[in-house]
């Protein structure tokens, strides 16, 4: 059974970076599309984008300026890094694994709560 | 990219039927099909429950169910239960200049 685990600091000050990782366990790295959504309190989901077990990225538009998301297969992680934070991006942030290239999420880690205030 | 749209809440009793809407554009669910189908309980992450329109994941009860007409796709939960009382988000690929996947606002389903 793959599981995904998020991991980072819960609080942001605005203007700075927030960066996350997501540990893969039961199930390698190197293979599927992983990918991050986020969920502002009280709000529906958005789609971060997502990395390819090659490597290759697809980014929100409305975020692809701040957004990096990278790959490690040695320690079967997948991170996120966004620039600049501001208040709105506060959100629950999910990893999630996509089991039709990129499209849908089929394995789902618990979510984390970033906080961007100073 | 617009988000897809759902209405904010449904409701049925149980053993009844409760049909989700989610309308998109010409561009994501009325070119694609690739609906996809959350379930997310309170304070919990999302479940899939359908993919590709009509697909359902091992584990998800067959009364869960998908169609797309148009720009619109919806789901159906038949034989309502207390445990299906959550909050339902659609989705759908939205390619076109770029990749993109665009997410419904959400629809809270009551079990009366």
């Amino acid at each position: 059974q793959v599981q995904l685990q998020e991991s980072g600091p819960g609080l942001v000050k605005p203007s700075e970076t927030l960066s996350l990782t997501c540990t893969v366990s039961g199930g390698y790295i190197n293979s599927y599309y992983w990918a991050w959504i986020r969920q502002p309190p009280g709000k529906g989901l958005e789609w971060i984008g997502y990395i390819s077990f090659s490597g290759s990225t697809n980014y929100n538009p409305s975020l692809r300026s701040r957004l990096t998301i990278s790959l490690d297969t040695s320690k079967n992680q997948f991170s996120l890094r966004l620039t600049s934070v501001t208040a709105a991006d506060t959100a629950v942030y999910y990893c999630a694994r996509s089991g039709v290239g990129g499209i849908m999420f089929d394995y789902w880690g618990r979510g984390t709560l970033v906080t961007v205030s100073s | 990219q617009s988000a897809l749209t759902q209405p904010p809440s449904a409701s049925g009793s149980p053993g009844q039927s409760v049909t989700i809407s989610c309308t998109g554009t010409s561009s994501d669910i009325g070119r694609f099909d690739y609906v996809t189908w959350y379930q997310q309980h309170p304070g919990k992450a999302p479940k899939l429950v359908l993919y590709e329109v009509t697909k359902r994941p091992s584990g998800v009860p067959d009364r869960f169910s998908g169609s797309k007409s148009g720009n619109t796709a919806s789901l159906t939960v038949s034989g309502l239960q207390a445990e299906d009382e959550a909050d339902y988000y659609c989705s759908s690929y939205a390619g076109g200049n770029s990749f993109h996947v665009a997410f419904g606002g959400g629809t809270k389903l009551t079990v009366l």
